[in-house]
């Protein structure tokens, strides 16, 4: 398996735009997490999915903020509008059962909003 | 406070020494996990433990439930072991600590 993709790797966008990041999690895997990772803030899980739905969403920061699982292969986390304080590397992860199995993380996306 | 702390911060040392970094949580937690992040940024997960010890080619994590206290250590440090250890905790929800870290150097 080719492991966690993410795509793009790297992002600029100007503010108010649209941003959407695209995860493949590992084929088997039931459980996919979204991760931001920021200087001052570290790293934060803003959403986790078990089976294609979405169990915990308590960190998504605000109604700008989307994730979706349509199926299990594939995940998007969507920004509308973006706004430079999101700038950030977004992680993907995913295990096999949730937070108690190992989780194979994806190369991240570093977004910048200018 | 944080509910998830590391120790040190930053560690800087020789190659060949053993080098010991730690994480204590205030919370409840039902598993813990070492995670290391390479400088090109790409994120490994090292360890799940719940209980007692694990151990992984050069690498030892260990776990006290009763003192809500982990280590993980490295014996005969290796300049590629230079990385940041993150120590996350899972509970009610998933916990950060802020990282350690970590430069060997040759």
């Amino acid at each position: 398996d080719a492991g966690v993709i993410q795509s793009p790797r790297h992002e600029v966008t100007e503010m108010g735009q649209e941003v959407t990041l695209r995860c493949k999690p590992i084929s088997g895997h039931n459980s996919l997490f979204w991760y931001r990772q920021t200087m001052m803030r570290g790293l934060e899980l803003l959403i986790y999915f078990n089976n294609n739905v979405p169990i915990d969403d308590s960190g998504m920061p605000e109604d700008r903020f989307s994730a979706k699982m349509p199926n299990a292969s594939f995940s998007t986390l969507k920004i509308q509008p973006s706004e430079p304080r999101d700038s950030a590397v977004y992680f993907c992860a995913s295990s096999t059962e949730g937070y108690y199995t190992e989780a194979f993380f994806g190369q991240g996306t570093r977004l910048t909003v200018v | 406070k944080n509910e998830v702390e590391q120790s040190p911060q930053n560690l800087t040392a020789q190659e060949g020494e053993f080098i010991t970094i730690n994480c204590s949580y205030s919370v409840g937690i039902s598993a813990l996990h070492w995670l290391q992040q390479h400088p090109g940024g790409g994120i490994v997960s090292l360890f799940m433990l719940s209980s007692g010890k694990k151990k992984h080619g050069r690498l030892i994590a260990t776990i006290n439930i009763q003192e809500k206290h982990s280590s993980l250590h490295i014996t005969a440090s290796h300049p590629r072991d230079s990385a940041v250890y993150i120590c996350a905790v899972t509970g009610d929800k998933l916990i950060f600590g802020t990282g350690t870290r970590l430069q060997v150097f040759p």
